[in-house]
């Protein structure tokens, strides 16, 4: 079974880096379509794909946040992390953590999601 | 970044309705289209891949259809579970979603 959960700061301030740790289990990284991603939604909004990671080390990111964001793999934790720069108001949204399979971004699991908050 | 638009952003209904979302993208992105529902509070559902190929464990009476630019789903008959937000997204480059379609009790 596999299952992911977002782990991070709750509240941060306006210009601040947020860091969120995803950890998952039922699955290698290392094997052949795997990738992680970070979603995000406002509230009452919309969703929107921030980055994916893939098994072979290749990375995506939204054209819009791409100079804001990183995404990097901790193997021996099976962990991802995902760090956004500069973080503004407008930033608030629950993110989740994704997991796709066979190099497709069809993304059947999902972790439950965390809510971060940005006010000073 | 291709951009989805989902018609209607929102639509009434009652058990027992079709309900045809459509989800139009600025580029011809062949099959490369899901669908994913979404009740409040809960993370995303995947109901079809590839436009048309029904997620295991999903009921059929939602069916997609589609290909290149403009995608449809079909919920045959309404059932009282089945009022959420729809989203579309696409596969074919960096994933982007379309806005939403909120269905709800007319």
């Amino acid at each position: 079974q596999i299952t992911l959960k977002e782990s991070g700061p709750t509240v941060v301030k306006p210009t601040q880096t947020l860091t969120l740790t995803c950890s998952f289990s039922g699955f290698s990284f290392a094997n052949y379509g795997m990738s992680v991603g970070w979603v995000r939604q406002p509230p009452g909004e919309a969703l929107e794909c921030l980055a994916l990671l893939y098994w072979d080390g290749r990375k995506d990111y939204s054209a819009s946040l791409r100079d804001r964001l990183s995404i990097t793999h901790a193997a021996s934790k099976s962990q991802v992390v995902l760090t956004m720069t500069n973080m503004d108001p407008l930033d608030t949204a629950t993110y989740y953590c994704v997991h796709g399979q066979l190099d497709r971004s069809i993304w059947v699991a999902w972790g439950q999601g965390a809510l971060v908050s940005v006010f000073s | 970044d291709i951009q989805l638009t989902q018609s209607p952003s929102s639509l009434s209904a009652v058990v027992g309705d079709r309900v045809t979302i459509t989800c139009r993208s600025s580029q011809n992105i062949n099959i490369w289209l899901n669908w994913y529902q979404q009740r409040p509070g809960k993370a995303p559902k995947v109901l079809i891949y590839d436009a048309s190929t029904l997620q295991s464990g999903v009921t059929s009476r939602f069916s997609g259809s589609g290909f290149g630019t403009e995608f449809t789903l079909t919920i045959s008959s309404l059932q009282a579970e089945d009022f959420a937000t729809y989203y579309c997204q696409q596969s074919y480059r960096t994933p982007t979603f379309g806005q939403g379609t909120k269905v709800e009790v007319k």
